[in-house]
């Protein structure tokens, strides 16, 4: 399975853009890139993924480099709300099924 | 339209005690799962069915059991309950995506399980 990297956590000021980075050196071509959140003591959230091109919706936008080793997810405009825990998951449907694979993620912390 | 409902939300158990968590989806998913989280961790998947009448394990099946009772409805048990399975249970529900590969999973509140 390929694994992610995230720091553990990162601060943003509210209204400013929050960038959280993943790294995923080992991913193979069939694999998607998926972000999840997770705020506190609630279900995880599915904000957006991508293959290949940068993806935006209305709650993010994802930009994935060339060589498909490592992503962003931006936050445009962070309110205090985004407070959470952020998951980057690189998935491999044909071989792992529908199974997520979650790690550490990043705590993102939205200050006033 | 309540998406996933989990109940009971808590749960208090002694050692050696039986349980079942239930789950119901009302989006005619395929696909529903059960996830365990522990403190300060990620979650962690702990048996899948792809669709109705199938069951498969995950990383950590171990004193589990599932059943798929319907397309709606996918519980957990506990046979015989230990202090290690002290945790937060999810179930998540989904369908296959188009291409395939791009299903979003739909998560429910979670049960807050204690194991004394």
């Amino acid at each position: 399975d390929a694994k992610t990297t995230q720091p553990p956590s990162m601060d943003c000021a509210e209204g400013r853009a929050a960038n959280l980075p993943c790294n995923h050196s080992t991913i193979s071509g069939n694999e998607y890139v998926y972000w999840y959140r997770q705020i506190h003591s609630q279900g995880p959230q599915y904000i957006i993924h991508g293959l290949k091109n940068n993806e935006t919706n209305e709650m993010a936008s994802l930009i994935i480099t060339e060589d498909r080793k490592s992503s962003t997810l931006i936050l445009p405009h962070a309110t205090l709300r985004d407070t959470a825990v952020y998951y980057c998951i690189v998935r491999d449907y044909y071989n792992q099924g529908g199974k997520l694979i979650f790690g550490q993620g990043t705590e993102l912390s939205v200050k006033p | 339209n309540a998406g996933v409902t989990q109940t009971p939300k808590f749960q208090v158990l002694k050692t050696g005690q039986s349980m079942t968590l239930q789950c119901a989806q009302d989006m005619n998913h395929n696909s529903m799962y059960w996830y365990r989280q522990d403190p300060g961790m990620g979650l962690r998947l702990i048996y899948y069915s792809a669709s109705e009448g199938t069951t498969d394990k995950g990383e950590v099946p171990n004193g589990y059991n599932v059943s798929r009772l319907n397309k709606r409805e996918f519980s957990l048990r506990l046979e015989s309950a230990a202090p290690s399975q002290t945790s937060v249970y999810f179930c998540a529900s989904s369908e296959v995506g188009n291409p395939v590969g791009t299903d979003t999973q739909y998560f429910g509140p979670g049960t807050r399980l204690t194991v004394l």
